[in-house]
């Protein structure tokens, strides 16, 4: 149980194109998500905290308006990076938060490449 | 926000028991531990949590200090695959030190 997928699983875009990034609970539901980003040889970066059906929480220094969440179901959230850039290229891992116990479980990630 | 600290680096012989020190000096009283490991280029695996009481399950056991102050994650059978890089996070599991680095070593 607890199992949350991400798609795609890799993606390469030109610099100012926008890519989509979806994040899925596939057997429950969770109210809350979260977004992260890891650069190489380093920790995870907590980007936001999604709560569905209401808007993201950004944490210090993440661009709302460059990387847009949206948590519009229970199993469901996205992250929109707009304009994309190379100083973007990352690994982007999101996680969802099983109810009661707020244990999160993380999906694989997605590799972008911003050429 | 409680930070947790832990040593960038260890080994263990496979088959040995992999013991992964964390401390969370500044732990209150409701956070509990988490512990998660990443392997290469893959989304963080969840192990195992705690509050006060010591914790097992079919992947590790986890030893908190009757001061909460620190913890330390027992891999009690150590095995080449179980080579990853191990977090310890509190204050929700948000907030992810440097992790510990495990190799094991055949």
């Amino acid at each position: 149980g607890a199992v949350v997928s991400q798609h795609p699983s890799w993606v390469i875009c030109k610099s100012g194109t926008s890519v989509k990034i979806e994040c899925r609970s596939l057997d429950f539901q969770a109210t809350t998500m979260f977004w992260y980003r890891q650069f190489p040889k380093q920790s995870l970066m907590l980007m936001a905290t999604s709560n569905e059906g209401s808007k993201a929480t950004y944490e210090q220094g993440v661009e709302k308006d460059k990387f847009l969440i949206n948590h519009a179901s229970l199993t469901l959230s996205t992250l929109t990076v707009t304009s994309a850039h190379p100083e973007d290229s990352s690994f982007y891992i999101c996680s969802a938060a099983v109810p009661i116990t707020d244990t999160q479980y993380f999906g694989p990630g997605t590799r972008l490449t911003v050429l | 926000d409680a930070k947790t600290t832990q040593p960038p680096s260890m080994d263990c012989a496979e088959g040995r028991a992999a013991n992964l020190p964390c401390n969370h000096s500044t732990i209150s009283g409701n956070e509990y531990v988490y512990w998660y490991r990443q392997i290469h280029s893959q989304g963080p695996q969840y192990i195992i949590h705690g509050l006060k009481n010591n914790e097992t399950n079919e992947m590790a056991s986890l030893i908190i200090t009757e001061d909460r102050k620190s913890s330390t994650l027992i891999l009690p059978h150590a095995t080449l695959r179980d080579t990853a890089v191990y977090y310890c996070a509190s204050f929700n599991q948000f907030y992810f030190g440097t992790g510990t680095s495990l190799t094991v070593i055949p």
